[in-house]
């Protein structure tokens, strides 16, 4: 149980391309899911928060008009990279969870290149 | 300021062997704490909660104490094997409101034959 499929697994694009990933719980329902980006040997960094049918919170020095994110449902959420640039370029992964206090269930990741 | 520290350098030992993993963090006391399995290119997969009340958690071969004095969370793994090699992640909620978690930068762990 708890599976949570995220898509594209890799995408590889030109400078000012808007990027939109694709973050589903299969077999619960997602209250809140999260954004995290994560450099080479670094740990997870959390971007956004987001839950069902509300703006997502952002964490400081995250833009939110460069990722924006949508909770439209229970089991889907998105976060669209908008005029991707270089500095883009990275591994993006999802979390969701049922309730407060309980464990995140993560995507497999997107590895973002942008040329 | 608050931060979560794990051991920054790789743990290498042999199979069969027990696995112990460190994560410490300050200035704060957390209701839970979590451990995490990152496999290269992967996202994180939840192995263990450990809350503030319990001293002691087990799940198979794996086991996680939380120390709210020291501040300490241990992560053992006991007859490791080749397939445990990993990095691990210690992660809390150092906000208080439950929300949302904090990372550490995790420890590989190498399991050699």
């Amino acid at each position: 149980g708890a599976v949570v499929s995220q898509h594209p697994s890799r995408v590889i694009c030109k400078s000012g391309t808007s990027v939109k990933i694709e973050c589903r719980s299969l077999d619960f329902q997602a209250t809140t899911m999260f954004w995290y980006r994560q450099f080479p040997k670094q740990s997870l960094m959390l971007m956004a928060t987001s839950n069902e049918g509300s703006k997502a919170t952002y964490e400081q020095g995250v833009e939110k008009d460069k990722f924006l994110i949508n909770h439209a449902s229970l089991t889907l959420s998105t976060l669209t990279v908008t005029s991707a640039h270089p500095e883009d370029s990275s591994f993006y992964i999802c979390s969701a969870r049922e309730d407060r206090g309980q464990p995140q269930h993560f995507g497999d990741g997107t590895r973002l290149s942008i040329l | 300021s608050q931060k979560i520290e794990q051991n920054s350098e790789a743990l290498n030992i042999q199979e069969g062997k027990t696995a112990t993993l460190t994560c410490n963090y300050t200035n704060y006391s957390p209701a839970y704490l979590q451990w995490y399995r990152q496999d290269p290119g992967r996202g994180p997969v939840f192995l263990l909660l450990i809350r503030e009340n319990e001293k002691e958690k087990r799940k198979e071969r794996l086991k996680v104490t939380f120390d709210t004095t020291l501040k300490q969370s241990l992560f053992h793994i006991t007859a490791s094997q080749p397939a445990d090699s990993a990095t691990y992640l210690c992660a809390l909620d150092l906000t208080g409101g439950g929300n949302k978690l904090t990372f550490g930068t995790g420890t590989q762990l190498k399991v050699e034959l």
